[in-house]
């Protein structure tokens, strides 16, 4: 199995632009998450799908975020407008339930956003 | 104003040491826990985890300690070796659902 893929691996961008960032999670999980990690906080978590549903986005800052997951092997996470707190590395992670290390997320490689 | 970031405690082995990180969990209700490292500029990557029946648990070097009533968790590793250079979080979630909640992360760095 390839893992969890992520898109773009860095991106670039100026203030005011829309930022999206992708993710294709391993086949056959059913869980996906979205974190964020910075300096200043560590690893959040922004948002959690299951089945293709969210189940908590507690965690997403502000409007400017969203994020969807039209299927079992795709999901996206947008910002729009971007600006230059939201710099940082953006992680992708999916799960199995049932599987035998029951919470094991795995993560992808990461989306490093810079906001100018 | 400056930022100022996250201080990560970091600690200093020799090649071969045995290595203690330590981590102390917020949610007495938490019933499962797991240790991940992250090497740069990589993603979290799953070393061992425990239930809270549990207070002990052993993987190939590594192993994980778990005091539910001072709510601490220790990891062990091993004749540490220089790839174990790395920030290690640990994470408590509920075993019923899927949602994790990481710790702030402990550097290991490791001399030849």
């Amino acid at each position: 199995d390839a893992g969890v893929i992520q898109s773009p691996r860095h991106e670039v961008t100026e203030m005011g632009q829309e930022v999206t960032l992708r993710c294709k999670p391993i086949s056959g999980h059913d869980y996906l998450f979205w974190y964020r990690q910075t300096m200043m906080r560590g690893l959040e978590l922004l948002i959690y799908f299951n089945n293709n549903v969210p189940i908590d986005d507690s965690g997403m800052p502000e409007d400017r975020f969203s994020a969807k997951m039209p299927n079992a092997s795709f999901s996206t996470l947008k910002i729009q407008p971007s600006e230059p707190r939201d710099s940082a590395v953006y992680f992708c992670a999916s799960s199995l339930r049932g599987s035998l290390s029951y919470n094991e997320q795995f993560f992808g490689p990461g989306t490093r956003l810079t906001v100018l | 104003g400056e930022s100022v970031g996250l201080h990560l405690p970091t600690l200093s082995v020799q090649e071969g040491d045995n290595s203690i990180i330590n981590c102390a969990y917020s949610n007495s209700a938490s019933d499962y826990f797991i240790w991940y490292k992250q090497e740069s500029g990589k993603g979290p990557q799953f070393i061992i985890d425990i239930r809270s029946n549990m207070d002990k648990r052993q993987g190939q070097r590594v192993t994980v300690l778990l005091n539910k009533t001072v709510k601490h968790l220790s990891l062990q590793i091993a004749a540490t070796q220089p790839g174990d250079s790395a920030v290690y979080f640990c994470a408590e979630g509920d075993w019923g659902f899927q949602k994790l909640v990481f710790g702030t992360g402990t550097r290991l760095l490791v001399s030849p």
